[in-house]
């Protein structure tokens, strides 16, 4: 089956810095991968569609500039959070098709203190 | 829009089953139905295009309405494994660019 692959499975950041989070597909290729951000005992909330040498699209209320997504190859995608606060510690996860299924990557807990 | 969900939780003892619905007031197209252990990222488990129902466990089932526009997750004979918040996500045709929308999802808790 499909397998899409996150990492760092966690990270500790210090507030001001940023942090990269990479998703790839690894055996299927992926002209698009979806970015998720889940609170604590909610729902998976979509942040941004991104898309292989494109521009990525971002749901109302994302910050472009401040969640950065670059879509370089058809199996890698990454989330950059720049500039991190106490209010962006979330669990992040990536998503792609290898259709008509999506596969999760297992997820980046991100904190920072 | 996100679709709604429903119960919000749910108790059972191992052996009962269960049923979570899911609707949405847009025309469905397809639903994923998945299922999340805490501090993990969703596991797929089926998905119900329109025109057509696909079975992804032995215990496990889904309907799919499309005049409803709603969904339904059957657990049968449920095992102490099947606790775990599960997910609908509605989306497009099923094309590998349509983002899915997911509800609040169901909080499922099976004891011995």
């Amino acid at each position: 089956g499909a397998v899409v692959s996150q990492h760092p499975s966690w990270v500790i950041c210090k507030s001001g810095t940023s942090v990269k989070i990479e998703c790839r597909s690894l055996d299927f290729q992926a002209t698009t991968m979806f970015w998720y951000r889940q609170f604590p005992k909610q729902s998976l909330m979509l942040m941004a569609t991104s898309n292989e040498g494109s521009k990525a699209t971002y749901e109302q209320g994302v910050e472009k500039d401040k969640f950065l997504i670059n879509h370089a190859s058809l199996t890698l995608s990454t989330l950059t959070v720049t500039s991190a606060h106490p209010e962006d510690s979330s669990f992040y996860i990536c998503s792609a098709s290898d259709s008509p299924r999506y596969t999760f990557g297992s997820g980046t807990r991100l904190t920072v203190v | 829009q996100q679709p709604v969900q429903s119960p919000q939780a749910v108790i059972l003892r191992e052996g009962e089953d269960a049923v979570i619905n899911c609707s949405s007031s847009k025309a469905l197209y397809s639903v994923h139905w998945y299922r999340q252990k805490h501090g993990e990222a969703p596991v797929f488990l089926m998905i119900l295009l329109k025109g057509g129902e696909q079975k992804g466990h032995e215990k496990i089932s889904a309907s799919f309405n499309e005049k409803k526009q709603q969904s339904s997750l059957y657990l049968t004979a449920s095992q102490l494994s099947y606790s775990g918040t599960y997910f609908c996500g509605t989306g497009g045709s099923g094309g590998s660019n349509y983002k899915l929308t997911f509800g609040k999802g169901t909080l499922l808790t099976v004891n011995p």
